[in-house]
């Protein structure tokens, strides 16, 4: 059973477009996550959401936006791509109130725009 | 401010040697966690080890091993008789208390095991 999913896996599209990557965990966590690789491999935080509440946001450009519609949802909405966007996209989750817990990651969301 | 420093960007090491990946942090906290992930090239972020600050003891899990210091705020990962299935990139990574279990992650380094 997957814990952490992420669709698509793959995402080709031109600039300007608006695209939606969809996470869902059946970990029963609370806390889920956005972080974002570059081509160096740098991984960032961008956003975390505790029981649908956004808890960071970490000076990430407005055209992206996060929604959680329940706990075990947290997607990511892009608007507007630009070049600068290509990145692999990783969705995570964890169970807060436990200090130190690791976070689970999906596979990743490779976006790339031409 | 917390950071997480990988000297190490990429070593390349013949199958069957041992090796090092050397992780130094910074942080003002006394409570913290310092994690290792492994990203083989398929692209998959995997949890090794998590290690919180209270905890000296070093961990041997098989042919891994993680020795962590305070007094040089290193969290250090030794491969035992690599194989190639161990090549990747390593990530270490630091979470502070109170800080909403945010986790900083290091720049990786990138793992080759030669046949």
């Amino acid at each position: 059973d997957t814990a952490v999913s992420q669709t698509p896996k793959y995402l080709v599209t031109q600039m300007g477009n608006d695209k939606s990557i969809k996470c869902e965990q059946n970990l029963g966590h609370d806390t889920m996550y956005w972080y974002k690789q570059d081509s160096k491999k740098f991984l960032k935080i961008m956003f975390s959401y505790n029981n649908k509440e956004l808890i960071i946001n970490e000076t990430v450009p407005n055209r992206f936006s996060p929604k959680s519609p329940d706990k075990a949802h947290l997607n990511l909405h892009i608007n507007s791509l630009e070049l600068g966007d290509s990145a692999v996209y990783f969705c995570a989750s964890s169970q807060p109130g436990q200090f130190g817990q690791p976070q689970h990651f999906g596979d990743g969301t490779r976006l790339s725009i031409l | 401010a917390q950071k997480v420093t990988q000297a190490q960007t990429e070593i390349s090491v013949v199958e069957k040697e041992d090796v090092t990946l050397d992780c130094v942090y910074e942080t003002r906290d006394t409570t913290y966690y310092l994690f290792w992930y492994k990203q083989p090239p398929s692209g998959e972020l995997v949890f090794l080890i998590r290690r919180n600050s209270f905890d000296e003891q070093n961990e041997i899990s098989g042919r891994y091993s993680w020795n962590f210091q305070k007094s040089t705020s290193s969290f250090n990962f030794t491969i035992t008789a690599s194989q190639v299935v161990d090549s990747a990139v390593y990530f270490c990574a630091l979470s502070e208390a109170g800080r909403d279990d945010k986790i900083i992650f290091g720049k990786g380094t990138r793992l080759h095991i030669l046949p």
